[in-house]
């Protein structure tokens, strides 16, 4: 099935650095959304983008529409112990009810 | 609220079994979709139903099925299960069809095949 190109796979940080990941897509979304999925439970989501260009926040979360409707990105400001887990982008498109989702980011704190 | 709730949590089967699982969305929720997830394919999405109505699939082959009942609660099945069939399957409720509303995830039945 198709999916969006999510990177960095995984990402190996200290606690208190930030972290940015990103989703490209081939193809225009008319939205994109972030989840975070913990060992064993399902996704949870973090942040909906509606709008292109649109940034909205979450706490330490912050996450960007692209402009071209193509790409998304999750940043994450003094990462946390509890902010280890698999991130992932999902996108849908116009015409299009399913969610598309990327390849995942795993993120792990170096103590 | 209560989440979205899936049974069983952990299930084994052998090859050219059947399996049943469910899933109960969240209240007020009419929309339930399934999804799979392995290691090597990541999220891919098996169906949708809204009001006992199958309205989307992915693709995967027949032997994987659903449905809907009318208190919302959703039920997927696959039979003859083949070993590549293991994997993590994830239900996802929403107020109305995922087109246009957010999806909450339940926490997932793990299904291994022997």
């Amino acid at each position: 099935g198709q999916q969006l190109n999510q990177s960095p796979q995984s990402m190996f940080i200290q606690e208190g650095e930030d972290v940015s990941m990103n989703c490209t897509s081939s193809s225009i979304f008319n939205t994109w959304l972030w989840y975070k999925q913990d060992p064993g439970e399902g996704p949870v989501l973090l942040i909906a983008l509606y709008k292109a260009g649109e940034l909205t926040s979450n706490g330490r979360l912050t996450a960007q529409f692209g402009i071209t409707r193509k790409d998304s990105f999750l940043n994450i400001s003094a990462s946390i112990p509890s902010d280890v887990g698999i991130y992932f982008c999902a996108g849908r498109d116009f015409g299009n009810e399913k969610l598309t989702f990327g390849t995942g980011t795993r993120l792990t704190i170096i103590p | 609220k209560a989440g979205v709730t899936q049974t069983p949590r952990y299930l084994i089967k052998t090859r050219g079994q059947q399996v049943t699982l469910s899933c109960s969305p969240i209240s007020g929720h009419r929309s339930v979709s399934w999804y799979q997830q392995t290691p090597g394919q990541g999220l891919q999405f098996l169906f949708e139903y809204f009001s006992e109505t199958q309205r989307n699939k992915g693709n995967f082959p027949g032997r994987f099925s659903g449905r809907q009942f009318s208190n919302s609660r959703s039920e997927m099945n696959v039979s003859t299960l083949e070993l590549g069939d293991s994997a993590l399957y994830l239900c996802a409720s929403s107020l109305g069809l995922a087109g246009g509303h957010e999806q909450f995830f339940g926490p997932g039945t793990r299904l291994t095949v022997l």
